[in-house]
């Protein structure tokens, strides 16, 4: 079975810290996991995946996210936050199953950038 | 190249009357989806679709039905709307069914059914 939790439901920073968004997964095979950001009225954006290559992986506008096996984790970070960065983040988990595939989308994580 | 785009943009309906909402993709994508997005909750798969001709249902398939004449287009239709299709629905198409590929989203359609 698969399964995936965004530890967070809310994040709040302010502008230049660092930015840590927590997902947590459980998956009965190799999965894929994704991040994504979703910007107000927007649809979801692809920050960065892991696919069973290098560990941590490296996305877009400075984001990047470690897989750890052991602690079943896919956390995302940032040096330091942009006011930009304010969106909603969605954790996903992806895997094969018998005659395809399932994807299952966290609740999200809205992050919150303060002046 | 627009990428994945959905009409319209907003919705309202009255309970029972019925709508399309339209997804077109041009980047020749064999595998789209429709989702929807309840407040707080992730998106739940409502039906894909593998190619021309050929759809499947997904996670909350109820009091939907879809379509798949071509590549580019996949329409998602909403017979007697209730207010509990209420919600954000998002279009997605991917290169592959692989696990590894990533979706690309269309910008979403905002309903509400009173």
């Amino acid at each position: 079975a698969q399964s995936v939790t965004q530890l967070d439901s809310h994040v709040s920073v302010s502008e230049g810290t660092p930015v840590l968004l927590r997902c947590n997964y459980s998956s009965s095979y190799s999965p894929s996991l994704f991040w994504y950001v979703q910007h107000p009225n927007k649809g979801l954006q692809l920050l960065l995946k892991y696919t069973s290559a290098a560990t941590l992986v490296k996305g877009i506008n400075g984001f990047e996210a470690e897989f750890k096996k052991s602690e079943t984790s896919f956390h995302l970070t940032k040096p330091s936050a942009h006011m930009s960065d304010a969106a909603e983040y969605f954790c996903v988990v992806s895997a094969g199953i018998t005659g395809g595939f399932k994807t299952i989308f966290g609740a999200g994580t809205r992050l919150f950038v303060k002046a | 190249n627009a990428g994945v785009t959905q009409t319209p943009k907003f919705r309202i309906l009255k309970i029972g009357q019925s709508m399309t909402l339209q997804c077109t993709q041009d980047m020749n994508h064999n595998y789209m989806y429709w989702y929807r997005q309840d407040p707080g909750m992730g998106l739940k798969l409502i039906y894909y679709s593998v190619g021309a001709g050929i759809t499947d249902k997904g996670e909350v398939p109820n009091g939907y039905n879809v379509s798949r004449s071509t590549t580019e287009d996949f329409p998602l239709r909403l017979e007697l709307a209730a207010p509990s299709q209420t919600s954000v629905y998002f279009c997605a198409s991917s290169y592959s069914l692989s696990s590894t590929y990533e979706q690309y989203f269309g910008p979403g359609t905002r309903l509400t059914v009173t």
